[in-house]
């Protein structure tokens, strides 16, 4: 079964707007990863955030995590229509040799 | 470099026909991966391999096979392909470690597989 789940499952805004997505997973990690797919592409990693973080930043991006929640946020601030993807969050599976993903947020900016 | 390629980009198969996913990477990585994509499903691991020689089950591996002869290589095969295989295939690589960098998978443009 699927270690991350994301919500929302869709999100519309407008450029300019914040876009928060939020992940939730069920067992005990060392990390947590976000990716991002364009449409017909493959994944790309965005940010790691460990398990002893709290809240990691890197550019335009915002990770939180809340390991007694199990969940984590990816927030993008001053969206652009190139952010126009699907986010997934990851975590490892039990041995660590693998990553598992969450059915991913769809997010769509218009201009 | 390359990083991670994938061969065919697109293949019809009939159900029942036979057929091998290839790929390929270049960044001398020990732990090759592949995942199928359906829509609302997300990524589903079906095999992964931890170094060359070796291969482990994923979360969907039924009528899948897998092997690593070489490091920069990782076969998906399908022997006997059926309607319900139709799927994006995505094949991603990394390198064993706990540095951020290591944790970081590499994903492939994807195989789009038809079986009708």
């Amino acid at each position: 079964s699927q270690q991350g789940e994301e919500d929302p499952q869709a999100l519309s805004i407008q450029e300019g707007e914040n876009a928060t997505m939020n992940c939730s997973y069920k067992t005990s990690i060392n990390n947590l990863q976000w990716y991002r797919q364009n449409s017909g592409r493959g994944l790309v990693h965005l940010i790691l955030i460990r398990s002893n973080e709290r809240e990691k930043h890197s550019g335009r991006l915002r990770v939180t995590l809340d390991t007694s929640k199990k969940s984590s946020s990816l927030l993008i601030t001053a969206s652009r229509a190139a952010d126009t993807a699907s986010y997934f969050c990851a975590t490892a599976n039990q041995a660590g040799t693998a990553l598992i993903f969450g059915k991913g947020t769809t997010l769509s900016v218009s201009s | 470099n390359a990083g991670v390629t994938q061969t065919p980009k697109f293949r019809v198969l009939k159900t029942g026909q036979s057929m091998t996913l290839l790929c390929a990477q270049d960044m001398n990585h020990e732990y090759m991966y592949w995942y199928r994509q359906d829509p609302g499903m997300g990524l589903r691991l079906i095999h992964y391999s931890v170094g060359e020689g070796t291969t482990a089950k994923g979360e969907v591996p039924d009528g899948y096979n897998v092997s690593r002869l070489k490091k920069q290589n990782f076969l998906l095969g399908l022997e006997s392909a059926a309607p319900s295989q139709t799927s994006v295939y995505f094949c991603a690589s990394r390198n064993p470690g706990l540095r951020s960098d290591q944790e970081t998978q590499y994903f492939g443009p994807g195989t789009r597989l038809l079986v009708l």
